[in-house]
């Protein structure tokens, strides 16, 4: 079993769609959650971080984290066509350099 | 300008070949990576350095040695190579760890195909 489990869809929504992507984790001292985008033939970019429970929004984008069932969440609202890129999420332990990575989610907005 | 780059973008050779990734970045940072994404777009860390002092030093075959000359760049040196190494390679960087470290910032990545 992964450490971190992410589903890879690949999901697709029409324009203005709510996208919902998670993942789940096993490691319990995972203290720091984020989600990253990686479009194609590019490198991975940093979304969103989260440190420890709770929710955290930055424009149409909003982290969730419920550290008691292991589960991180990434919701995009009104979404729309350039947001059509692979979306990974990642962890760490506190004061450690080393990120574990889901699969990632392929997402789909169609115009 | 581009913040964390890494050549070559497209590698193509030969099995048993030796080859090299460069990386540079010019973020000031003290911390650089080496993540491998295989065909399932799964990444993982190989490698990282802080003040040219390594750090992590995963499960990776020997083969592989990475360098760094100063705090700005991290080289990928792989021998012999094999089929199974044809993957994406990314450099990366950041702070040092903390809140700031959360932020890694990746290069475009470097495709090497081994025929």
């Amino acid at each position: 079993q992964k450490e971190v489990e992410q589903d890879p869809g690949p999901l697709s929504v029409p324009e203005g769609a709510i996208v919902s992507l998670n993942c789940t984790y096993s490691n319990s001292a995972f203290q720091y959650f984020m989600w990253y985008r990686q479009y194609s033939r590019k490198g991975p970019e940093l979304l969103m971080y989260t440190y420890s429970s709770g929710n955290k929004e930055d424009g149409r984008f909003t982290a969730q984290v419920d550290k008691s069932s292991k589960y991180i969440s990434l919701f995009i609202r009104d979404s729309q066509p350039s947001d059509s890129a692979t979306y990974l999420c990642a962890m760490r332990v506190l004061n450690d350099y080393k990120l574990s990575f889901g699969a990632g989610t392929t997402v789909t907005v169609r115009a | 300008d581009t913040a964390v780059s890494q050549t070559p973008k497209y590698l193509v050779t030969q099995m048993g070949n030796d080859k090299s990734i460069k990386c540079e970045q010019n973020l000031g940072h003290d911390t650089m990576y080496w993540y491998k994404q295989d065909s399932k777009k799964f990444l993982k860390i190989m490698f990282s350095y802080n003040n040219k002092e390594l750090i992590i030093n995963e499960t990776v075959p020997n083969r592989f040695s990475p360098k760094s000359p100063d705090k700005a760049h991290l080289n990928l040196h792989i021998n012999s190579l094999e089929l199974g190494d044809s993957a994406v390679y990314f450099c990366a960087s950041s702070r040092t760890t903390g809140d700031s470290g959360n932020t890694i910032y990746f290069g475009e990545g470097s495709w090497l195909t081994v025929v």
